[in-house]
């Protein structure tokens, strides 16, 4: 199994501040996959966004952001002007042949 | 979108039962479905991986004669709990993807199971 560790236990900000989650892994592929997983009260999961091992090219989606670096083996993800209903566990997923093992989440609560 | 549905979301049995879950995946052919455990405040520990039509892969530790698993066809998978006991009460959920390495796992809403 991969190794990914999300040092971030919990986070609590007020709204509209900005939050980074960060996302380490171990992998010894040369290949692989990157995923970024919600998971509100209610329960169910949510995709967020997936990025593979070769494009490390960030990318900005609305009040979202994801910084990767292979270097580091890291992949951290921002959320810009917070709200309240951002408030969710939040789960880094790397992923590579058929094997798909999650972090261990970040507990992200913002505040109004 | 890629829709999976879990069935039922909630359900309490008690010791000694046996306890079926169903997790299908209703607008697309799920080649590999993945059954999670998740415990109050916890990760999603990875359970076992099914492919269609042959045996599950389970995960170390985990019991495949107390958790077995069938996927007998493209969008339906079943993980039926057996002589469950009450510290197998937790949120178990089920995903599925296409088969592509890249395709992202589409996730059922969860079953929380408790066991009196």
């Amino acid at each position: 199994a991969q190794k990914v560790t999300q040092a971030q236990t919990e986070i609590s900000v007020v709204e509209k501040e900005d939050v980074t989650l960060d996302c380490v892994y171990e992998t010894r592929d040369t290949t692989y996959y990157l995923f970024w997983y919600k998971q509100p009260p209610s329960g169910e999961l949510v995709f967020l966004i997936r990025r593979n091992s070769f494009d490390e090219q960030n990318e900005i989606s609305g009040r979202y952001s994801w910084n990767f670096q292979k270097s580091t083996s890291s992949f951290n993800f921002t959320i810009t002007a917070s709200q309240v209903v951002d408030s969710a566990v939040y789960f880094c997923a790397p992923n590579t042949g058929n094997q798909f093992y999650f972090g261990t989440g970040t507990s992200l609560t913002v505040i109004p | 979108g890629a829709v999976v549905s879990q069935h039922p979301s909630r359900v309490i049995c008690k010791s000694g039962t046996s306890v079926k879950i169903e997790c299908r995946s209703l607008d697309f052919q799920a080649t590999t479905m993945f059954w999670y455990r998740q415990f109050p405040k916890k990760s999603l520990m990875l359970m076992a991986t099914s492919n269609e039509g042959s045996k599950a892969t389970y995960e170390q530790g985990v019991e495949k004669d107390k958790f077995l698993i069938n996927h007998a066809s493209l969008t339906l998978s079943t993980l039926t709990v057996t002589s469950a006991h009450p510290e197998d009460s937790s949120f178990y959920i089920c995903s599925a993807r296409t088969g592509a390495q890249n395709s992202p796992l589409h996730f059922g809403n969860g079953t929380r199971l408790t066991v009196t």
